[in-house]
């Protein structure tokens, strides 16, 4: 079953303990991406990445890192979290052909800063 | 510069009416696609439509269907005869050149039996 996969689905933390986001596929996509979504902001893109050994700022990358070493892992590491960071996570893996495209999205990881 | 725009931030809608949800984007690419995903109360983020800015050829699927005019930016979304299980936020997108995504802030949908 093709599917993006997240963990941990929900965490607590304390403000400056470094965390770590995994975010894995299995369809062997090269393209994948990392969202933050906030009430009345939408989903805002973090970082994405374009093959492995690649990856780009997206909208709102302050505070983020993320790291592509292989094909179906694109893990979103918060060195010192802060409370303004909590949020919902969302990764998503893209698949792209001619004129068509598709993202998958993993289920959500719901993270609290306090 | 990007951005995608959903004034509608709620609606509410006795079942089996028809609802339009409205979806304004600005880009200065030529190229671009746009988007409609549903968020259900479970909280996951499901696919609807794609379409690329090539094609503005409407789309009708079931209940569902899209109206994509690039004169005046717009990729509407309308529901026909809605349904309780169609209570949900719906997120318009942009994807631009390089794979970056925008999303509009979503509206919430509200069906009442």
């Amino acid at each position: 079953e093709a599917q993006v996969t997240q963990n941990p689905r929900y965490l607590i933390t304390v403000t400056g303990k470094k965390l770590t986001v995994t975010c894995s596929q299995n369809m062997n996509h090269e393209y994948m991406s990392w969202y933050r979504q906030d009430p009345g902001l939408g989903l805002r893109q973090i970082y994405y990445s374009m093959n492995v050994e690649v990856t780009d700022k997206g909208d709102v990358p302050e505070g983020y890192k993320v790291s592509r070493k292989e094909k179906r892992n694109f893990p979103l590491i918060l060195e010192s979290p802060s409370p303004n960071q909590t949020s919902l996570y969302f990764c998503a893996s893209i698949v792209s052909w001619g004129r068509g495209y598709e993202q998958y999205f993993g289920p959500g990881t719901r993270l609290t800063v306090t | 510069a990007q951005k995608v725009t959903q004034a509608q931030t709620e609606i509410s809608v006795v079942e089996k009416e028809d609802v339009t949800l409205d979806c304004v984007y600005e880009t200065r690419d030529t190229t671009y696609y746009l988007f409609w995903y549903k968020q259900p109360p479970s909280g996951e983020l499901v696919f609807l439509i794609r379409r690329n800015s090539f094609d503005e050829q409407n789309e009708i699927s079931g209940r569902y269907s899209w109206n994509f005019q690039k004169s005046t930016s717009s990729f509407n979304f309308t529901i026909t005869a809605s349904q309780v299980v169609d209570s949900a936020v719906y997120f318009c997108a942009l994807r631009v050149t390089g794979n970056q995504f925008y999303f509009g802030t979503g509206t919430s949908l509200t069906v009442i039996p």
